[in-house]
């Protein structure tokens, strides 16, 4: 099955910086990869998604970028607050074969008023 | 927007006894739900995928007689975690997909705290 790693698994920033999350996948026939944000004891929030004919997206602060031939992804912030700390999760999965969702490890981060 | 809700939102229980949780798309129709288990500060963890009128599909080393799937409807799946122990403990979340969104969207519920004393 699929197997995806995450990158780093803790990151402190102070706020106005930008952050980097990475994550590698190992089935090349994924093709979609989201992007949530959990905060403690809550559900996953989708914060940007991407599918695998694009290699960019962007929304406002965040974007995703995708190297399907390295197959990695990554997720950037830019001009971080203090709200955006939480854990955040990368996953893949592939479309039309049951979509299941198999997520990384996940990231904590720590955004430094 | 898309709304997963899931019931109950904690439950404690003892050892030995059966805890059913329930999970609903409540403004759309789920052919596909998706049941996960995250333990603390780790990742969610697929368990099944609950497909409405047929029975669930298990990852690879999850017991499906210990955690029971039914998906009898095409707005509510039930996991039933049969005989808990308190290795069970977990936050248990569901999730579910729009039959009409060609995507690949799922839309998580606020998860279930489980705790076996």
């Amino acid at each position: 099955g699929e197997n995806v790693e995450q990158h780093p698994s803790t990151l402190s920033v102070q706020e106005g910086d930008s952050a980097v999350i990475k994550c590698t996948y190992s089935d090349s026939a994924s093709n979609y990869f989201p992007w949530y944000k959990q905060e403690l004891g809550k559900r996953p929030q989708l914060i940007i998604d991407i599918r695998s004919n694009v290699g960019e997206k962007k929304d406002q602060r965040i974007a995703v970028t995708l190297n399907k031939t390295a197959k990695h992804f990554s997720l950037h912030i830019t001009e971080t607050q203090p709200e955006d700390s939480a854990v955040y999760f990368c996953a893949a999965s592939i479309s039309n074969t049951g979509n299941q969702f198999y997520f990384g490890t996940g990231t904590s981060l720590t955004v430094i008023p | 927007g898309a709304v997963v809700s899931q019931h109950p939102s904690r439950v404690i229980c003892k050892s030995g006894t059966s805890v059913k949780i329930e999970c609903r798309s409540l403004d759309f129709q789920a052919t596909t739900m998706f049941w996960y288990r995250q333990f603390p500060k780790q990742s969610l963890m697929l368990m099944a995928t609950s497909n409405e009128g047929s029975k669930a599909t298990y990852e690879q080393g999850v017991e499906k007689d210990k955690f029971l799937i039914n998906h009898a409807s095409l707005t509510l799946s039930t996991l039933t975690v049969t005989s808990a122990h308190p290795e069970d403990s977990s936050f248990y979340i569901c999730s579910a997909r729009d039959w009409r969104d060609s995507y690949n969207e799922q839309f998580f519920g606020p998860g279930t705290r489980l705790t076996v004393l």
